[in-house]
């Protein structure tokens, strides 16, 4: 049971390039969520899929672009980087809770994608 | 969305002493409030969570309490112990989940 599985792990790529993060996870979970890490400034949401076919945006959605290929898959795409991309990207699951209709589970992270974009 | 304010954003104790990480949150239909450890190079995992018609939750030696009035809550570690050193973050939900800035926890042995 690997749990989430982000690739790759490390990447450096140039202003402008463009570049997919993969992110695939093993326990049947509904919703996904991508997520950036910057020093002093937490974890932000990028965009979330609470089901196969639904993608809505976070925080901070500008320079990023989303498919939940299946319910398993949820990658995120970087049309053309910036520096300000520089960051740790997380990749997370859950099985929604039944707390109405807030969200009540248990998130589960990947390892993290460190991103730097010269 | 959901603003979530958590302090210090450092903290260093020695070990054995006790450790309390505080958040704030805006938005009062939030009823789910878990705390998530972070290693370094990994993500992070959830290590206590509390819900709204619950005050204070235990788990051995960390707890969370939570004062849905005030709109705050808290990570309390007691006895630390070098291996708690990490990061901390408070999350809260509101149809999805908003994280704090994170607190830099180092036990001194």
């Amino acid at each position: 049971n690997a749990g989430v599985t982000q690739t790759p792990k490390f990447q450096v790529l140039k202003t402008g390039q463009s570049m997919t993060l993969q992110c695939a996870q093993d326990m049947n979970h509904n919703s996904m969520y991508w997520y950036r890490q910057d020093p002093g400034m937490g974890l932000r949401l990028i965009y979330y899929s609470a089901s196969e076919g639904t993608t809505d945006k976070g925080e901070v959605p500008n320079g990023y672009n989303v498919s939940r290929l299946n319910k398993r898959e949820f990658s995120l795409r970087l049309e053309s980087a910036a520096p300000s991309q520089t960051s740790v990207y997380f990749c997370a699951s859950t099985l929604v809770g039944t707390s109405g209709l807030l969200n009540t589970g248990e998130l589960f992270f990947g390892e993290g994608s460190r991103l730097t974009v010269l | 969305g959901e603003n979530v304010e958590q302090h210090p954003s450092t903290l260093s104790v020695q070990e054995g002493d006790s450790a309390v990480i505080k958040c704030t949150y805006s938005d009062s239909a939030s009823n789910y409030f878990p705390w998530y450890k972070q290693e370094l190079g990994k993500g992070p995992q959830l290590i206590i969570d509390i819900r709204s018609n619950v005050g204070e939750k235990k788990d051995q030696r960390i707890a969370v309490t939570l004062n849905k009035t005030a709109k705050h809550f808290s990570l309390h570690i007691t006895e630390t112990q070098p291996e708690d050193s990490a990061v901390y973050f408070c999350a809260v939900n509101f149809n999805k989940f908003y994280f704090g800035s994170g607190t830099k926890l180092n036990v001194k042995p």
